[in-house]
């Protein structure tokens, strides 16, 4: 079975920094990918995806993540943190895009940005 | 376009009493509907994917009689927490997904509280 991982549960960094969280699936086959981020008491807005096209996939908000099958990695990054960055994150796969496909998600990472 | 919306957004209500949860797609029809429960600081646990004009099929360890599932139309399915107490006390949001695509498009989630 597809499986995501987020390591760690908390991401604090300054603002203007890098962010980076991490995000390794399981299946040997490369899933879809998806990044979403939670603001408090809302629902998942999706930030970006990747399909199978461009390893590199830009989405909004500045972010950007890489797929490298290589490491089964699909890590989330914007150069430079701004305070609204601040809010939960899950990286999440979709094993297949058939009828029955489900979203399997990682358990989420918190971002904190500091003044 | 694809918004999908939730109603109410809170709710409280006592315990043994019933809760409906709309989640409707705006702006589109979709075929597959998803409902999720998600616990403070915790990722989204899948409870029941349900398909338009279909029985629901709810995940193991979901009691299908407590959490009644209904996808009566293209636009809109419904969650019914029949005898709530304050363990069923979470967050509840749904997504839902177009014909012929993989897409989920989420909803912004429903605060179920009982007391």
């Amino acid at each position: 079975a597809q499986s995501v991982t987020q390591l760690g549960s908390h991401v604090s960094v300054s603002e203007g920094a890098l962010v980076l969280l991490r995000c390794n699936y399981s299946s040997s086959v490369p899933p879809y990918l998806f990044w979403y981020v939670q603001y408090p008491n809302q629902g998942l807005q999706l930030l970006l995806k990747y399909t199978s096209a461009a390893t590199l996939v830009k989405g909004i908000n500045g972010f950007e993540a890489e797929f490298k099958k290589s490491e089964t990695s699909f890590h989330l990054t914007k150069p430079s943190a701004h305070m609204s960055d601040a809010a939960e994150y899950f990286c999440a796969a979709l094993s297949y895009t058939g009828a029955n496909s489900k979203l399997t998600f990682g358990k989420g990472i918190t971002l904190s940005v500091r003044p | 376009g694809a918004v999908v919306s939730q109603h109410p957004s809170r709710v409280i209500c006592k315990s043994g009493t019933s809760v409906k949860i709309e989640c409707r797609s705006l702006d589109f029809q979709a075929t597959t509907m998803f409902w999720y429960r998600q616990f403070p600081k915790q990722s989204l646990m899948l409870m029941a994917t349900s398909n338009e004009g279909s029985k629901a099929t709810y995940e193991q360890g979901v009691e299908k009689d407590k959490f009644l599932i209904n996808h009566a139309s293209l636009t809109l399915s419904t969650l019914t927490v029949t005898s709530a107490h304050p363990e069923d006390s979470s967050f509840y949001i749904c997504s839902a997904r177009p014909r012929g695509t993989y897409e989920q498009y989420f909803g912004p989630g429903t605060r179920l509280t009982v007391t």
